[in-house]
């Protein structure tokens, strides 16, 4: 199976300032039709998990612009330009080039200082 | 409005057996393949098992491989996990979640609000 790796596993941001988040895989994300299914998640506290972004860097339906998404291969990272109130929670990368055998990072926390 | 409810989570002794059944409303349950995806107390997220719309492509995780078994009824709008031989392991959140307007490669878009299993003596 494919390891996903995050780092850091929590992140203390101001209000208005940037986060970024890293994620490894531990083989290349490159699918076999050229394309990188690499996603990111947000889990507010108490709530399920909710798509940001899929193919590394395409928002989903709904998805702030201060939220994007970069990488290639095996090295990917979520950046958030401008951390607001409610980006408190945990994000999660996923891989599903792999598909059915979806894997997830660990997670990284993200709070307010 | 789209909705996923989950429920039969509760407490099990190890070896014990449990279903869940996860409940589908404001959109074609029938044309849409499905997850189970848990996530153990504190900790990140596992994919469990996926079904397709017609149930005829059906996966599991390896470490759930020969003891859980996923189903669907779509006459009922409902997706089913029969766990058996539980294990302490298997404690977790079940969330059911599906691709409503994503895909399979994208990941899942559309979550419910789980159902807690603990498998403890």
């Amino acid at each position: 199976d494919v390891v996903m790796t995050q780092t850091p596993l929590s992140s203390p941001v101001t209000l208005g300032q940037p986060a970024s988040i890293s994620c490894r895989s531990s083989q290349s994300l490159v699918h076999s039709d050229g394309n990188t299914y690499l996603s990111w998640l947000q889990q507010r506290p108490g709530q399920p998990p909710r798509l940001l972004i899929y193919k590394i860097s395409n928002r989903f339906s709904g998805v702030p612009d201060r939220f994007s998404g970069s990488g290639a291969g095996t090295d990917f990272t979520l950046k958030i330009s401008r951390v607001e109130a409610e980006d408190v929670g945990v994000y999660y990368c996923m891989q599903a080039t792999q598909f059915p055998q979806y894997t997830f990072g660990q997670g990284t926390k993200l709070e307010i200082k | 409005e789209v909705q996923l409810v989950e429920s039969g989570g509760g407490l099990v002794q190890p070896g014990g057996s449990l279903r869940l059944s996860c409940a589908a409303s404001g959109f074609t349950f029938s044309t849409y393949n499905m997850n189970w995806v848990r996530q153990a107390p504190g900790k990140g997220l596992e994919w469990v098992s996926y079904i397709s719309s017609s149930s005829s492509t059906i996966y599991y995780a390896d470490s759930v491989k020969g003891r859980f078994t996923i189903s669907r009824d779509n006459a009922k709008n409902s997706l089913y996990l029969q766990m058996n031989s539980l294990r302490a392991e298997d404690t977790a959140v079940y969330y059911c979640a599906t691709f409503l307007y994503s895909s399979v490669l994208y990941g899942m878009d559309v979550w419910g609000q789980g159902t807690t299993v603990t498998v403890s003596s």
